[in-house]
């Protein structure tokens, strides 16, 4: 059964320094999408990046970065220079691709509560 | 914009009650979702359906249903509202069959007490 960790349920940390959420999954299949999403104050979820299982490579965007790690199972999500307004609940997600057409529900781990003080 | 939108932000019930959370999504996607979100147990998975009049379970179907009518719309039901079903209920959609495509939209959310 697949199954995602979060190990941090909350961190806070001052503007401007940089913040690492770490993300640990667990899968059988050899074919598997990593989420990030970002559920601000307002609740709705927002989506941040797609990571498939066959390509590791990092990714940068702005800010944010994502190191995905097959050897270790981790999808682990950096925020340099955090602004207050990053302050949310990021969400770390898994999808099996071989039920077929994406037409399976995500896994979620529980959530890291990122505070960003001023 | 992708848009997906929940009937109600709040809603109160009493136990017994029959409860319908409506979902309705404009981006013609095939995959709908419903969600519960409680605290420290993140997001699981109710029901899902991937066409108009299918739907399957997800991890926690128990005291829910669901229907789907029409592509753009998909209820969950509450056949009798109990006191541990308050939560926060979320609904999502997502594109069918395009491999690159899986990631999910959510709406904002109906918070549901039920006393």
């Amino acid at each position: 059964a697949q199954k995602v960790t979060q190990a941090q349920t909350e961190i806070s940390v001052v503007e401007k320094e940089d913040v690492t959420l770490d993300c640990v999954y667990e899968t059988r299949d050899t074919t598997y999408y990593l989420f990030w999403y970002k559920q601000p104050p307002s609740g709705e979820l927002v989506f941040l990046i797609r990571r498939n299982s066959f390509d590791e490579q990092n990714e940068i965007s702005g800010r944010y970065s994502w190191n995905f790690q097959k050897s270790t199972s981790s999808f682990n999500f950096t925020i340099t220079a955090s602004q207050v307004v990053d302050s949310a609940v990021y969400f770390c997600a898994l999808s099996e691709a071989e039920s077929g057409g994406g037409a399976d529900g995500l896994t979620f781990g529980k959530g890291t509560h990122l505070i960003i003080q001023p | 914009d992708v848009k997906v939108t929940q009937s109600s932000r709040y809603l109160v019930k009493r136990t017994g009650e029959k409860v319908f959370l409506e979902c309705v999504q404009d981006m013609d996607h095939e995959n709908m979702f419903w969600y519960r979100q409680d605290p420290g147990l993140g997001l699981r998975l109710i029901y899902f359906s991937y066409d108009v009049k299918m739907k399957e379970k997800g991890d926690i179907p128990e005291g829910y249903s669901v229907s789907r009518e029409k592509k753009e719309r998909f209820s969950l039901i509450l056949e009798s509202a109990s006191t541990n079903q308050t939560s926060m209920y979320l609904c999502a959609s997502s594109m069918h069959g395009d491999l690159s495509s899986y990631e999910q939209y959510f709406g904002p959310g109906t918070r549901l007490t039920v006393t």
